[in-house]
């Protein structure tokens, strides 16, 4: 197994716009999780899934981010009417069942001009 | 609020010398503690982790102390060598629900320096 990968690994867009990430995490892993990180911050948490059910969503998560999780596999971020300050790197991280650890990927920067 | 904390933004360690990059936590709740060492343009990378009912866990090179009365827990790498430099963040989960499966609070990280 290669480990978590995100796709894709950047993304430029125009304020307004919609973007998807996509997250594919280590296979068996029931857990997944979005975080964003900004500079000189670290990680902040998003939402999490256990199988295809998203359990917790922070207070970050407006309501122009929706995630997705169909089937208990793959997860997608959407982030809809894109704004300057959506600038960040995108992480996602997973979890096998029963550990406390979490595995991240190489993250997605977006950058909102 | 920042529940876990960071002081120090870098740290500069001679080579084959004790790296020490501490993290105090504020929120009761949280019940495990996580390293992640983070190259740039990468994710970060799992390096070691303490339940809150031990109070030291060792891996190698690499080892965690907790002192829960303190609300503090340190990673101390030694020897450290030239791939040590990157930025060390501390976690921590439970603060959420007190569960083991919610996300983790992250401080803003160190930047470790390790010089020949």
């Amino acid at each position: 197994d290669t480990g978590v990968s995100q796709n894709p690994r950047h993304k430029i867009t125009k304020r307004g716009q919609n973007v998807t990430f996509r997250c594919d995490p280590i296979s068996e892993h029931n857990r997944l999780y979005w975080y964003r990180q900004t500079l000189g911050q670290g990680p902040e948490f998003l939402t999490y899934f256990q199988n295809e059910a998203q359990l917790e969503k922070s207070r970050l998560l407006s309501d122009r981010f929706s995630a997705e999780r169909p089937k208990g596999s793959f997860s997608t971020l959407e982030i809809q009417r894109t704004e300057q300050g959506d600038s960040a790197m995108y992480l996602c991280a997973s979890s096998p069942p029963g550990d406390h650890e979490q595995y991240f990927g190489p993250g997605t920067r977006l950058t909102v001009t | 609020d920042q529940q876990v904390k960071q002081n120090s933004p870098s740290l500069s360690v001679q080579e084959g010398r004790i790296s020490i990059l501490n993290c105090d936590y504020t929120n009761s709740m949280f019940d495990y503690f996580l390293w992640y060492k983070k190259y740039p343009a990468e994710g970060p990378t799992f390096l070691i982790s303490i339940s809150s009912i031990k109070d030291k866990n060792e891996d190698g090179r690499f080892t965690v102390f907790l002192n829960k009365s303190a609300k503090h827990l340190s990673l101390h790498i030694v020897p450290s060598q030239p791939g040590d430099s990157a930025v060390y963040f501390c976690a921590a989960s439970g603060g959420y629900s007190g569960g083991g499966a919610d996300g983790l609070t992250f401080g803003k990280g160190t930047h470790l320096i390790i010089q020949p």
